[in-house]
């Protein structure tokens, strides 16, 4: 059984960074898909981005191309997301979502239990 | 980016029937896109019900199913019951990029 789970809810200063992450048991890490999704409050769902660990490489929505890096630690079954340079608007609840070991970015059949994080000063 | 449209809220009857859709800014949604529906309640995390535009979880209840309907990815609710009242959002991919709509939320009243 695939579980998630994410770190503890954050509270950051304009301007500065926050590092969420997510563990992951059950089922094949390497191969996966992981995404991290957002939701503003009161708001819909935001794909941020995800990363295949197998390949290292992660692949960002445009809006978050220069403000999020994520990665993973095969060694831990982890992933990361980092946000920089944080505004208001970064006041939400972050998920990370895994797809069924098929690397596939398409398929978030499991979810973490959401990250939130309050940007104020 | 493209913008994936659904209905920003829908009334459905308890036992009835009701049908939620996801539009495209690009054009038909296709299976291409693999069309993805998710529920979420207050307060918790979303949940899968439907990937692949069709394909159901071991978890989804028999009661919804999805499509393609005129153009547009379409999730189904057949008997609706009190505990489906909550938001849903479909999902949508183009070219490795994950794109959501704007969600449902769905009263069953």
């Amino acid at each position: 059984q695939v579980q998630l789970v994410q770190s503890g809810a954050e509270v950051k200063k304009p301007g500065s960074s926050v590092k969420v992450s997510c563990k992951a048991s059950g089922g094949t890490f390497s191969n996966s898909a992981i995404s991290w999704v957002r939701q503003a409050p009161g708001q819909g769902l935001e794909w941020m981005g995800g990363i295949i660990p197998v390949f290292g490489t992660a692949n960002y929505a445009q809006k978050f191309q220069a403000r999020v890096t994520i990665t993973a630690d095969e060694s831990t079954n982890t992933a990361y997301m980092e946000l920089f340079s944080l505004t208001s608007e970064g006041t939400a609840v972050y998920y990370c979502a895994r797809d069924d070991g098929s690397g596939s970015y398409h398929r978030l059949d499991y979810w973490g239990q959401g990250t939130p994080v309050t940007v104020s000063s | 980016q493209a913008v994936v449209t659904q209905e920003p809220s829908l009334t459905v009857s308890p036992g009835g029937t009701v049908t939620l859709t996801c539009g495209s800014s690009t054009g038909a949604v296709t299976s291409g896109h693999y069309p993805a529906w998710f529920q979420q309640k207050p307060g918790q995390a979303p949940r899968t019900l439907i990937y692949d535009t069709s394909n159901k979880h071991s978890w989804t209840p028999v009661r919804f199913s999805g499509s393609l309907l005129g153009g547009e990815a379409a999730l189904t609710l057949s008997g609706a019951q009190p505990e489906d009242e909550a938001e849903y959002f479909c999902l949508l991919s183009y070219d490795g990029a994950q794109v959501f709509g704007g969600g449902t939320k769905l009263t069953v009243l």
